[in-house]
């Protein structure tokens, strides 16, 4: 079975600071690993994707990156700002069985202060 | 066009009662999910439908659990004999289909009380 970890769960940083999240995976058998932004009461923002095949997707200030043979991703974001702050989720589709069947992690709250 | 919808935002319901979940995909998405997002943690699986069959129904936690998508565009959510534990998020995302690039693209939810 699945599981998907991010550590920490929560994250304080000063405006400006350039930053990095985890994400965790112990199947390394993945079809494609997508981060989400999630703010307080609303649904999930698509941010990048991550084909298996890929080892890295770039949108503006994110960066995300994949190593599935060691179950790991990370989404780098440049120059914080304060509307960065909110939950980032990621999540894994499975390369064998039902593809559509997604895992999440229970995300990484980040706040980046003035 | 549009985002993924959901209706209504929020449901407020007594324990025991019968309560449908509405969603609708963005247009000519194929393949829809739905998903349980309690406070703290992560959306977690319930069921996803290809067209209109449900592909993938693992996550549905019992079978008072039930959903449909019977034009393959609109999809509800059905809970029956609702119960306190089931008061949580219900999202819904939509994809252009499995294809590796496709991305999932999630609605507001649904706040689902039980009392």
């Amino acid at each position: 079975k699945q599981e998907v970890t991010q550590i920490p769960a929560a994250l304080s940083v000063p405006e400006g600071e350039n930053l990095v999240l985890n994400c965790s995976f112990t199947d390394s058998a993945i079809y494609n690993l997508q981060w989400f932004r999630q703010d307080p009461g609303k649904g999930l923002t698509s941010l990048l994707l991550i084909q298996s095949s890929q080892r890295e997707q770039t949108s503006g200030r994110l960066n995300a990156s994949l190593d599935k043979s060691s179950g790991r991703s990370t989404l780098y974001i440049a120059a914080s700002q304060p509307g960065d702050s909110a939950t980032y989720l990621c999540a894994v589709r499975p390369a064998f069985g039902n593809a559509g069947k997604s895992t999440f992690g229970d995300g990484t709250t980040l706040t980046v202060k003035p | 066009g549009a985002g993924v919808s959901q209706t209504p935002s929020n449901k407020v319901t007594e324990k025991g009662k019968y309560v449908e979940l509405r969603c609708d995909p963005i247009s000519g998405h194929t393949a829809l999910y739905w998903y349980r997002q309690s406070l703290g943690q992560g959306p977690e699986f319930l069921i996803y439908f290809q067209g209109t069959g449900a592909a993938d129904d693992s996550g549905l936690p019992n079978d008072r659990f039930f959903a449909v998508r019977p034009e393959g565009s609109v999809s509800t959510l059905k809970i029956q004999r609702t119960e306190r534990g089931d008061s949580a998020v219900y999202l819904c995302a939509s994809s252009s289909g499995l294809a590796v690039g496709n991305e999932q693209f999630f609605g507001p939810g649904t706040r689902l009380t039980v009392l």
